[in-house]
């Protein structure tokens, strides 16, 4: 079983909607959790952190569920320039960060 | 701060041959690692070392080598290049507590590696 499993998508929405992407692990004593975003060609840079009480960052609200052993990810409001790829990452406690196969968002005028 | 440098940016191998990718952080960050993504894939960790002097395999170190000699380089190594290491690799940086506490994760901007 994958350390850390995601939706690739590719979701494809309008601006001004809402969207939501999930992303399940598999290790029950994981320890951080992440959201990275991935533009085509460029590097993956950190979009936010996910603690467990949940936390938004203006459109953008991370949510995790350790019963579950799942992260989500909302964004409201989609503007043009959120289309990129969503990585999800999860670092367990041996050090070692897992990325998701990432969901591919495309935000359509 | 220029943060994780990677070079070259782009390079063509032929089967067979070595080479050295080069990563190097300015940020003072104690950990380091290495990453290949192939297309459709998420990332994979190759190498990752916890400060100078040592180093530890990830999910796929076959085929490659790291040394670790000062805080600041992390060179990848590549003996044989085989076409299945055609990939987009990255190199980053972190500065870790080791208890959980995990700040400033940086990228390099990444090396696209075809082995023809």
């Amino acid at each position: 079983r994958k350390e850390v499993e995601q939706d690739p998508g590719p979701f494809n929405v309008p601006e001004g909607a809402t969207v939501a992407f999930n992303c399940t692990y598999s290790n029950s004593a994981s320890q951080s959790f992440f959201w990275y975003r991935q533009d085509c060609r460029k590097e993956p840079k950190l979009l936010m952190s996910v603690y467990s009480s949940g936390n938004e960052d203006g459109r953008f609200t991370a949510q995790l569920n350790r019963a579950s052993q799942y992260i989500s990810l909302l964004i409201r409001d989609s503007k043009l320039s959120d289309s990129a790829t969503y990585l999800c990452v999860v670092k367990n406690t041996g050090n070692q960060f897992y990325f998701g196969t990432g969901t591919s968002l495309t935000v359509i005028p | 701060n220029a943060g994780v440098t990677q070079t070259p940016k782009f390079r063509i191998l032929k089967i067979g041959q070595s080479m050295t990718l080069q990563c190097t952080q300015d940020m003072n960050h104690n950990y380091m690692y290495w990453y290949r993504q192939d297309p459709g894939m998420g990332l994979k960790l190759i190498y990752y070392s916890v400060g100078a002097g040592i180093t530890d395999k990830g999910e796929v170190p076959n085929g490659y080598n790291v040394s670790r000699s000062t805080t600041e380089d992390f060179p990848l190594r590549l003996e044989l290049a085989a076409p299945s290491q055609t990939s987009v690799y990255f190199c980053a940086s972190s500065y870790s507590t080791g208890i959980g506490g995990d700040y400033g994760y940086t990228f390099g901007s990444g090396t696209r590696l075809t082995v023809v």
